[in-house]
């Protein structure tokens, strides 16, 4: 019973390097997102994706890319790290209804990343 | 814009003791209403959420916040606090846009400590 599975766990970046966080999940959800959490600060969204194909911004997007080319993963892009990008990113997922508000948010346990 | 307080940055309580954590929200039409905790070194998970109807509501874990739309908050509440409790929670509003429940825009979060 995975849930929703996030890697690495942790990461040490230079400036300048590009990396990507891994999401993914086995609960046949089609919404995903990326959020970033700053010491003493609240999530920030990121990107998110309502389905295979669809991705759109969130709150914080510059920095960073996604794709969705599956269902299951949701892989997100850091292209030039900066130190601004220190940070804790989560993945999450959910399953949209009908009845929308029945939702609920499954969270990974976090990518912890620096960038020196 | 939408935007969530919380003004306590840090609570100590003694276990047994009640505990309300306070969550005052911005926002210009019915909000939807969460709160979430979060224990070290894992993500997010649901306590509680408002959508309309009555203002009370109970949540996970012995929880549960009332909603006030005259004072324009959301405040958690658990009568009798247990070690176990110590962890970060955060308030979130829903940002509405993209119809999904995972666009939140969160509170910086309340630390919980727990004292014996």
């Amino acid at each position: 019973n995975a849930g929703v599975t996030q890697t690495p766990k942790f990461r040490i970046l230079k400036i300048g390097q590009s990396m990507t966080l891994q999401c993914t999940q086995d609960m046949n959800h089609n919404y995903m997102y990326w959020y970033r959490q700053d010491p003493g600060m609240g999530l920030k969204l990121i990107y998110y994706s309502v389905g295979a194909g669809i991705t759109d911004k969130g709150e914080v997007p510059n920095g960073y890319n996604v794709s969705r080319s599956t269902t299951e993963d949701f892989p997100l892009r850091l292209e030039l790290a900066a130190p601004s990008q220190t940070s804790v990113y989560f993945c999450a997922s959910s399953y949209s209804l009908l009845n929308k508000w029945d939702e609920k948010l499954f969270f990974g346990s976090g990518t912890q990343l620096s960038v020196l | 814009a939408q935007s969530v307080t919380q003004p306590d940055i840090h609570i100590t309580v003694s276990e047994g003791a009640s505990l309300e954590l306070r969550c005052n929200y911005s926002y210009g039409a019915t909000p939807y209403l969460f709160w979430y905790v979060q224990s070290p070194g894992q993500g997010l998970q649901l306590l509680l959420k408002y959508f309309s109807g009555d203002t009370l509501v109970q949540g996970i874990k012995g929880f549960e916040a009332e909603f006030k739309r005259s004072q324009s908050s959301f405040n958690l509440r658990k009568p009798s606090v247990h070690w176990s409790d110590a962890a970060e929670y955060f308030c979130a509003v829903d940002a509405r846009y993209g119809g999904s429940q995972g666009n939140l825009i969160f509170g910086k979060g309340t630390k919980l400590s727990v004292k014996p």
